[in-house]
């Protein structure tokens, strides 16, 4: 049973450029949520996509956007790039209402250079 | 949701019970505790979960006392490889918290040979 697969791993990208990442969630899972984690912090909560919609929603600017498919999967997409965003792009998925038992990928690094 | 409090770092020898206390005054009657556990460039991992008095699986042991505003995760006899990032979270158990996941900056435990 595969777990909670992210791609790319890495990713390095220049200010001002977009970039997509995309989830693949548990098997079974219905939900997932997006997580941003600088260096040395905690996750930061994005956004969460229920039934291919947003349910719930960070602090985070309209440059973050995203997207769940039929399957389940999804993907984050960051417009205009900005240094602040290199960080470790998590995605984690669960079923239902179980929400706080999250199950995570191993994340996407970004570097905006 | 329910701010939680907990110490910013702890160290501990390999074959000692290893306790960290997170403090949640503001703890909700619907709220559940989640612990989870984070490795360097991983995602966190769900460790235990609980609402009152004790819960206890093949990782860990949670202590929740009467009034429910503090909780203690308790991991016995820790190797070096329990060295990691442990983070308290509490949330709504039934959706009213908005069905997003908070993280704060965790505990870093580290254990010594």
């Amino acid at each position: 049973d595969a777990g909670v697969t992210q791609s790319p791993t890495h990713l390095i990208k220049t200010r001002g450029q977009q970039v997509t990442l995309r989830c693949s969630p548990k098997s079974g899972h219905d939900t997932v949520s997006w997580y941003q984690q600088a260096l040395g912090q905690g996750p930061q909560f994005i956004f969460q996509y229920y039934e291919e919609e947003e349910r719930q929603r960070g602090n985070f600017p309209d440059r973050f956007s995203g997207h769940q498919f039929p399957n389940y999967s999804s993907e984050l997409n960051v417009n205009a790039l900005l240094l602040g965003d290199s960080a470790l792009y998590l995605c984690a998925s669960s079923f239902g209402r179980d929400y706080e038992k999250l199950f995570f990928g191993s994340g996407t690094q970004l570097s905006v250079l | 949701l329910a701010k939680t409090t907990q110490p910013i770092s702890m160290d501990s020898y390999e074959g000692q019970e290893v306790n960290i206390t997170c403090s949640h005054n503001n703890i909700a009657t619907n709220d559940y505790i989640t612990w989870y556990q984070q490795f360097p460039s991983q995602g966190p991992r769900f460790i235990i979960q609980g609402y009152k008095t004790k819960v206890t699986n093949e990782v860990a042991s949670l202590f929740i006392p009467a009034d429910r505003k503090s909780s203690t995760l308790s991991l016995p006899r820790v190797s070096l490889s329990d060295t990691a990032v442990y983070y308290c979270l509490v949330g709504d158990g039934l959706g009213t918290g908005g069905f997003k996941t908070i993280f704060g900056a965790g505990t870093r435990l580290f254990v010594k040979a």
